[in-house]
C-alpha cells in the first residue's frame, strides 16, 4: 500500500507570493490533517478534513486555507507569503478520528 | 482545547541504558495517545500508541504507560541503541478524536 505522498518536496518563494501544496493520503483514508513544523515549535496543527469537510482549524491566520477533494486528496494554500511561513509542512492521513495518523515526507517551503 | 506538555526537551543516555520521556495532557476526554519518532530529515513515524482503557502497552524495547487520573503518559525505551537517537513526539487527541495535539518534542541522543 502506498504511503502518504506530498508534492512538491521543496519550494522556494518570495514574500507576497502564494503557494499550493498537495497531499495524497493512503488509499481508504478519509481524514487528512496538515501541520506546520518549525525548529523548536514542534508540530503546529493547521486544519483537518474529512469527506471534503473541514472539521477543525488551528490558530493560523486566514492566509492559510485548504480543501479536500472527493478522492480524499487535499491541498493547502498560503497566500501573501511572509518570511515566517518558512517551515516544513506535513500532511497526515488516517482512517477516521482517534486512529493512527501516518505522515508524508513533507514540503519544505522557503521564503526569500 | 487540549494542551500537551512534554519533558525533557533534550535527553542524553549511554548506550544500553533506559530512556523515559513524559507527557501531560489537560483534557480528561482525550482517549488516544500515540508516540512518534522523527529522525533527522525524515517523516514522523508512529512507534507505539495507547488508548485510555489500557494502562500499559509494550512492543519489544518500547513501552508506554498511561495514568488517566494524573493525566500523564510516558514512553520508556530500554537497552537503548544509537539508532534510537531521534526526536520523539507525544500526542493526545481532542474529545472528538479529530484533532491531534502534539508535545514540543524530546531530542534523544544515545551515546555509543
Amino acid at each position: 500500500k502506498a504511503g502518504v505522498t506530498q508534492t512538491p518536496r521543496y519550494l522556494i518563494k518570495t514574500r507576497g507570493q502564494q503557494v499550493t501544496l498537495s497531499c495524497s493520503p493512503i488509499s481508504g483514508h478519509r481524514s487528512v490533517s496538515w501541520y506546520q513544523q518549525t525548529p523548536g515549535q514542534g508540530l503546529q496543527f493547521l486544519f483537518e478534513y474529512f469527506s471534503e469537510t473541514q472539521r477543525n482549524k488551528g490558530n493560523f491566520p486566514g492566509r492559510f486555507s485548504g480543501r479536500q477533494f472527493s478522492n480524499s486528496r487535499s491541498e493547502m494554500n498560503v497566500s501573501t507569503l511572509e518570511l515566517g511561513d518558512s517551515a516544513l509542512y506535513l500532511c497526515a492521513s488516517s482512517l477516521a478520528g482517534n486512529q493512527p495518523q501516518h505522515f508524508g515526507d513533507g514540503t519544505r517551503l522557503s521564503i526569500l | 482545547g487540549e494542551n500537551v506538555e512534554q519533558h525533557p526537551s533534550t535527553l542524553s543516555v549511554q548506550e544500553g541504558d533506559s530512556a523515559v520521556i513524559k507527557c501531560t495532557y489537560s483534557d480528561s476526554a482525550s482517549n488516544y495517545f500515540p508516540w512518534y519518532k522523527q529522525e533527522l530529515g525524515k517523516r514522523p513515524q508512529l512507534i507505539i500508541d495507547i488508548r485510555s482503557n489500557v494502562g500499559e502497552k509494550k512492543d519489544q524495547r518500547i513501552a508506554v504507560t498511561l495514568n488517566k487520573t494524573a493525566k500523564h503518559f510516558s514512553l520508556h525505551i530500554t537497552e537503548t541503541q544509537p539508532e534510537d537517537s531521534a526526536v520523539y513526539f507525544c500526542a493526545a487527541t481532542s474529545n472528538t478524536g479529530n484533532q491531534f495535539y502534539f508535545g514540543t518534542g524530546t531530542s534523544l541522543t544515545v551515546i555509543p
